[in-house]
């Protein structure tokens, strides 16, 4: 079975300053696909980044960027010139390219406060 | 990327009593799932929605409790039936696939309270 864990349940930052947040996993499968998700208080689940496990390359998206360490089973996300919006619940999640079997499994995610 | 329409996005209801919750998505997906979300926790799938056959529930869900229909591929619902107040929670409907670039999306969400 696969797991994801994030070993940080709360960050606090200062708004413009650089953040990190880690996400290591395991799983016997070659062929998957990791995701970083935001949830702030109004619920909604946004996808901020997305890696597929056969690219080297680390996926970036304007501020957002990862460090995707597939032998160390390692997907953190880090965050540059933090802003106030980026106050969320962060949830990294994983899920195999099985079709029929490509359910999501979320870690347990990491609480971001950016500080004015 | 698709879009989720979920209702109702609260609800407050009786012990023993059940609450449907419906899921319209703006675009045909293949695959479609059913999460719960305890308040400052992370998300736990109940279940796969399998269009026109019965959904694939995850470890510790049964059928009888949360009964999922899926008549096409746009639409889904989620029943919790014969409620008590362990089942109040969020529960949200998630559709896509990871090798989309939009990966998956999420609907908004439904606080139930049961009293």
């Amino acid at each position: 079975a696969q797991t994801v864990t994030q070993s940080q349940p709360e960050m606090s930052v200062q708004e413009a300053e650089t953040v990190t947040l880690s996400c290591t996993y395991d799983t016997s499968e070659s062929n998957y696909y990791l995701f970083w998700y935001k949830q702030p208080p109004s619920r909604q689940m946004i996808l901020v980044i997305r890696q597929e496990a056969y690219k080297q390359q680390n996926a970036t998206e304007n501020r957002f960027s990862v460090n995707f360490q597939k032998a160390a089973k390692s997907f953190s996300l880090k965050i540059s010139d933090s802003q106030l919006g980026d106050t969320a619940m962060y949830f990294c999640a994983f899920t195999v390219t099985n079709f029929g079997n490509e359910k999501l499994t979320f870690g347990t995610g990491t609480r971001l406060t950016i500080i004015p | 990327s698709a879009v989720i329409s979920q209702k109702p996005s609260r609800d407050i209801c009786q012990r023993g009593t059940s609450l449907t919750i419906q899921c319209q998505v703006d675009s045909q997906v293949t695959m479609m799932f059913w999460y719960r979300q305890q308040p400052g926790q992370s998300l736990t799938l109940i279940a796969t929605a399998n269009q026109g056959s019965e959904a694939t529930y995850e470890s510790g869900f049964v059928i009888d409790k949360f009964p999922i229909s899926r008549p096409n591929l746009t639409f889904s619902t989620l029943t919790v039936s014969n409620m008590s107040p362990e089942d109040s929670s969020i529960y949200l409907c998630s559709a896509g696939s990871p090798g989309q670039a939009y990966g998956y999306t999420f609907g908004s969400g439904t606080r139930l309270t049961v009293v």
